[in-house]
């Protein structure tokens, strides 16, 4: 079974400049989370999607935005990009809602804003 | 979801058990304790987790104290592919909304 996939591995972009970046979950699971990680602040959770809806949402402003597909399939949206937003993003999915499931993660998207 | 300690930095030697503690003494009765690990350049990865009992899998032990204050996680036979940062974690509920802080950085020697 393929894992979590998440592209791009890299991107570079500029103040002010929009992005958007895509998560693949594992076959069969339809929760898909997003984090950020960065070095000061740790791993800080973003949002959730289990079947295209928003289940939860982490302390991050409105810039940060994000949504699932019909075949579970996410993408994170974050506009009018700040220094601060430079992190690795990773992006986690498991089958359901359970109680005990494990999180899956993917490589990440090293995301460098200047 | 409860704040926990960890040591910053731990060395192993190849072969040998790796102990990793975590201090979590403010959790509460319905969060469980998760651990995960974050190989450079990866993405974390789940390790083991557990409410009141001791549990163990295919990567490792957790040893949860009594009183929940505490618990140790143990990879019996740490090899060098087992360097990571481990982060011990006190999540309630689902487990899915994770934050997670500094971990301990093992470092495996051979």
């Amino acid at each position: 079974k393929a894992g979590v996939t998440q592209t791009p591995r890299y991107l570079i972009k500029t103040r002010g400049q929009q992005v958007t970046l895509s998560c693949s979950p594992i076959s069969g699971h339809r929760s898909v989370s997003w984090y950020q990680q960065t070095p000061g602040q740790g791993l800080q959770f973003l949002f959730e999607y289990f079947s295209e809806t928003q289940r939860n949402k982490g302390n991050f402003p409105g810039r940060f935005s994000g949504r699932q597909f019909s075949n579970s399939r996410s993408e994170m949206n974050v506009s009018t990009l700040e220094l601060g937003d430079s992190a690795l993003y990773l992006c986690a999915s498991r089958a359901g809602s359970a109680t005990n499931e494990k999180l899956f993660f993917g490589s990440g998207t090293q995301l460098s804003v200047l | 979801d409860a704040k926990t300690t960890q040591p910053t930095s731990m060395d192993c030697a190849e072969g040998r058990a790796a102990n990793l503690p975590c201090n979590h003494s403010t959790i509460s009765g319905n969060e469980y304790v998760y651990w995960y690990r974050q190989i450079h350049s990866q993405g974390p990865q789940y390790i083991i987790h557990g409410l009141k009992n001791n549990e163990t899998n295919e990567m490792a032990s957790l040893i949860i104290t009594e009183d929940r204050k505490s618990s140790t996680l143990i990879l019996p036979h740490a090899t060098l592919r087992d360097t990571a940062v481990y982060y011990c974690i006190a999540v309630r509920g689902a487990g899915n909304m994770l934050t997670f802080g500094g971990g301990t950085r093992l470092m495996v020697k051979p």
